[in-house]
């Protein structure tokens, strides 16, 4: 198993620039969601989805758009970049057991907007 | 408005020392306290989660303590290493319905072990 992947790891963009960023699991994980880590904040929930068809928004929605066609894949959509996006994008992927709630976090995404 | 307050910031210690991180929580739907251990330029990978019927949980040389009443629980690593040296992140969740993956995490404690 290939776990969570992400592409790209490191993306430069310009403001206003629209992007997207990939992410798939291998692990037929229901729950994927994308978290934005900054320094000293902790990682925040952006998006989130329990199933294909079904997505949400989290602490952070701002500025992103999701979609849940398949189980395995989770893309988070820049739809017009701001320099208050630059940050490290963490997708991430769990199921529920019975009695823990793993989240596996793929490498992330390096995004710098200038 | 930060959900889960994690400190200290950062923390050095001698290896063979017993560093503690601590973190509290507001929301007493929250039934799920994962810790996070994160390298640089990795994604964080789960350490060791508690959910509040216990006070305690071990699992190597990680321990976790829980404090229902007070909504504070902390990690404890015994006998720390220099491989331990990461980011450590705290964090809560509701196990119930959908909830189940919706983390909110601590703003995280950057741990350095010396040799």
């Amino acid at each position: 198993n290939a776990g969570v992947t992400q592409t790209p790891k490191f993306q430069v963009l310009k403001t206003g620039q629209s992007m997207t960023l990939q992410c798939a699991q291998d692990m037929n994980h229901e729950y994927m969601s994308w978290y934005r880590q900054d320094p000293g904040m902790g990682l925040r929930l952006i998006h989130y989805s329990v199933g294909a068809g079904i997505t949400d928004q989290g602490e952070v929605p701002n500025g992103y758009n999701v979609s849940r066609s398949t189980t395995e894949d989770f893309p988070l959509r820049l739809l017009s970049a701001a320099p208050s996006q630059t940050s490290v994008y963490f997708c991430a992927s769990s199921s529920r057991g019975p009695t823990s709630y793993e989240q596996y976090f793929g490498p992330g995404t390096r995004l710098t907007v200038t | 408005q930060q959900q889960v307050k994690q400190s200290p910031q950062s923390l050095i210690v001698q290896k063979g020392g017993i560093p503690i991180i601590n973190c509290a929580y507001e929301n007493t739907a929250f039934d799920y306290f994962p810790w996070y251990q994160q390298f640089p330029g990795k994604g964080p990978a789960l350490l060791i989660a508690i959910r509040p019927d216990v006070s305690e949980k071990k699992e190597g040389r990680f321990t976790i303590s829980f404090n229902k009443s007070a909504k504070q629980f902390s990690l404890h690593i015994m006998d720390s290493q220099p491989g331990d040296s990461a980011t450590y992140f705290c964090a809560a969740s509701r196990s119930r319905g959908t909830s189940y993956g919706k983390l909110t995490f601590g703003q995280g404690t950057i741990l350095t072990v010396h040799p």
